[in-house]
């Protein structure tokens, strides 16, 4: 059961222009949502959250919106920058700690 | 903001052997720490939970004798892999989720280690 799902698994943006990165959920017990950035062989780096509660959260180039009568979120980044080239994974959180992750996403931006 | 390191970055053992993976947290005590492991191409999937002072909570179909947890320390968890054949290569992932309330002020927050890269020959 794949309680967290990133359905397209790569996407290719040119630099300058805004990137969407999509994530779907079917866990409503999910606490909060976390974006990660993520290169071959290294963990995860955290990106930006949101809150269950909240619908819109924004840190710099990077914006996530939550619609949770869709369960539905993305990450919007922008300007895209080549050096955000890397693989995105979304995941749903628990007040626990336990995280689930989606497939990931391949970022790539072109020059 | 807050550190977790994993080690050894990458190990390469004979089947049958048995491989020590060290996750601590570097600048802040974690109750509770998290493996994960990454299939190629695969998202992230949770093998257990480790809380210090008590017995790990597996996920379902991860096997808790081929996967010894232990959280000695509430810096320090370390997943041992007994008797390992080629299928157990993958990269295991650990992360300890930060102090409430945590650097971005969510006590949600997990920080990732470098992950292991475990090729079993």
């Amino acid at each position: 059961d794949q309680q967290v799902k990133q359905n397209s698994p790569s996407l290719s943006v040119q630099e300058g222009r805004i990137s969407i990165l999509n994530c779907d959920y079917t866990n409503s017990m999910f606490d909060y949502f976390l974006w990660y950035k993520k290169y071959p062989a290294e963990g995860p780096t955290f990106l930006i959250s949101i809150s269950s509660i909240k619908d819109k959260n924004e840190d710099g180039r990077f914006t996530v919106f939550l619609n949770k009568s869709a369960k539905h979120l993305s990450l919007h980044i922008v300007p895209s920058q080549p050096g955000d080239s890397a693989v995105y994974f979304c995941a749903g959180g628990t007040s626990y700690g336990k995280l689930t992750f989606g497939q990931g996403t391949i970022l790539t931006v072109h020059p | 903001g807050a550190v977790v390191s994993q080690h050894p970055s990458r190990v390469i053992c004979k089947s049958g052997t048995s491989v020590k993976i060290e996750c601590r947290s570097l600048d802040f005590q974690a109750t509770t720490m998290f493996w994960y492991r990454q299939f190629p191409k695969k998202s992230l999937m949770l093998m257990a939970t480790s809380n210090e002072g008590s017995k790990a909570t597996y996920e379902q179909g991860v096997e808790k004798d081929k996967f010894l947890i232990n959280h000695a320390s509430l810096t320090l968890s370390t997943l041992t892999v007994t008797s390992a054949h080629p299928e157990d290569s993958s990269f295991y992932i650990c992360s300890a989720r930060a102090p409430s309330p945590g650097p971005r002020g969510m006590n949600t927050e997990a920080f990732f280690g470098q992950g292991t890269r475990l090729t079993v020959v």
